[in-house]
């Protein structure tokens, strides 16, 4: 079975400032990873993922992600935020199966 | 190309009542999931269905059940709502475990 931490539940930012969201998986085989944002009163949008290959993923709206194996990590980054990020952000993964696990979620909180 | 459409968008029950939350896509997607997204608790999968026909159970699937009929259609079905039901629903379609699930927009349902 398959695991994801979020390891900030919310993460406060002034605008124009970087960001990381941190995220943190367990499996026992190879696995697929995503990021989704929830904006308030939405359903989930998906951000970025990563298969396989060159570890930085870059996804919508200026993100960016990077897969450590070794850590078995996925954080977040965004160099600079805007107040329109302002949301919840989930991260999720398949390993092996149609389905996807997601942590808990971070709440972003961007103020001017 | 209507994505994913969830209906009804809001709904409050009655403990005991039954109910059916509707889902469908228009994307010949074959895998189709149910999520309930509580405060603090991500989203947790309740069933999950892989093609016409084939449905099974996610992490929290007591007191809901599914079927598949069609490859567009994934209704979840409430048998005798309970006041922990109370959650936010959402359905999300898949073509591949790679791809990324699409996701829609969420049933908001209160037992009372």
């Amino acid at each position: 079975a398959q695991s994801v931490t979020q390891l900030d539940s919310q993460v406060p930012v002034f605008e124009e400032a970087p960001v990381e969201l941190r995220c943190n998986y367990s499996s026992s085989v190879s696995v697929y990873l995503f990021w989704y944002v929830q904006y308030p009163n939405q359903g989930l949008q998906l951000l970025l993922k990563y298969l396989s290959g060159s570890t930085l993923v870059k996804g919508i709206n200026g993100f960016e992600a990077e897969f450590n194996k070794s850590q078995t990590s996925f954080h977040l980054r965004k160099p600079s935020v805007h107040i329109s990020d302002t949301a919840e952000y989930f991260c999720a993964v398949s390993a092996g199966y149609s389905t996807l696990t997601f942590g808990k979620g971070t709440m972003l909180l961007v103020s001017p | 190309n209507a994505g994913v459409t969830q209906t009804p968008k809001f709904q409050v029950l009655k403990t005991g009542q039954s109910m059916t939350l509707q889902c469908a896509q228009d994307m010949n997607h074959e895998y189709m999931s149910w999520y309930r997204q509580d405060p603090g608790m991500g989203l947790r999968l309740i069933h999950y269905s892989v093609g016409a026909g084939i449905t099974d159970q996610g992490e929290v699937p007591n007191g809901y059940n599914v079927s598949r009929s069609t490859t567009e259609d994934f209704p979840l079905r409430l048998l005798s709502a309970a006041p922990s039901q109370t959650s936010v629903y959402f359905c999300a379609s898949s073509y591949g475990q790679s791809i990324g699930y699409t996701f829609g927009s969420g049933t908001r349902l209160t037992v009372v």
